[in-house]
């Protein structure tokens, strides 16, 4: 079965800063999906960026971006240019592949801390 | 953009009474995810629909059960309610079956469930 570990329940960053968010997973699959979620205080999941394994290619949306490496199984979230707005819980998620399961398996989350 | 919905947002019930919990996914999406989220805990799945037939399975107690309609809105009925099913209950959509972004799940904002 897959797991999904994020080792920091807690980060903080200055405003302006940049700050990278860690997450690991374990699979024997080749093929699957990794996903960030911001879960901001009126706990909305919002999607922040996703990565498709069999791309090499790092996922980038506008101050968003992750560093994944597949033989490490590792996909870490880099924020750059914190803004107040940043804090929330993040939650990194991987996604099967195989036919009939497509649930998410989630990790227990990152709060992160924006301060002024 | 429409959003995926969920009604009601609140609730409150009785130990040992009942609730149902209804999903308007966003249009043309056609699978269907119930995920439970308790207090400080990352969010866990617990069934899936696609094309109104249950897809998959996960930590579901015996005593829920859910359904997809022709509408493609799923509601969730939880009976002989429990202390410990106050939680968080997220519907989220995806286009699995049609054209788009299949692997993204889009969440809805949740019913807070509370069990007195």
């Amino acid at each position: 079965a897959q797991t999904v570990t994020q080792s920091q329940p807690e980060m903080s960053v200055q405003e302006a800063e940049t700050v990278t968010l860690s997450c690991t997973y374990d699979t024997s699959e080749s093929d699957y999906y990794l996903f960030w979620y911001k879960q901001p205080p009126s706990r909305q999941m919002i999607l922040v960026i996703r990565q498709e394994a069999y791309k090499q290619q790092n996922a980038t949306e506008n101050r968003f971006s992750v560093n994944f490496q597949k033989a490490a199984k590792s996909f870490s979230l880099k924020i750059s240019d914190s803004q107040l707005g940043d804090a929330a819980m993040y939650f990194c998620a991987y996604r099967s592949t195989t036919s009939g399961t497509y649930k998410y398996i989630f990790g227990t989350g990152t709060r992160l801390k924006v301060l002024a | 953009a429409a959003g995926v919905i969920q009604s009601p947002r609140h609730l409150i019930k009785e130990k040992r009474e009942t609730a149902t919990l209804k999903c308007y996914p966003i249009p043309r999406h056609d699978t269907v995810y119930w995920y439970q989220q308790g207090p400080g805990q990352d969010p866990q799945f617990l069934i899936s629909f696609y094309e109104k037939m249950q897809s998959d399975k996960g930590s579901i107690p015996d005593r829920f059960s859910a359904q997809q309609f022709s509408d493609y809105h799923s509601e969730l009925n939880m009976s002989s309610l429990e202390l410990g099913d106050s939680a968080l209950y997220f519907c989220a959509s995806s286009p699995r079956g049609q054209a788009g972004d299949q692997e993204t799940q889009y969440f809805g904002p949740g019913t807070r469930l509370l069990v007195l």
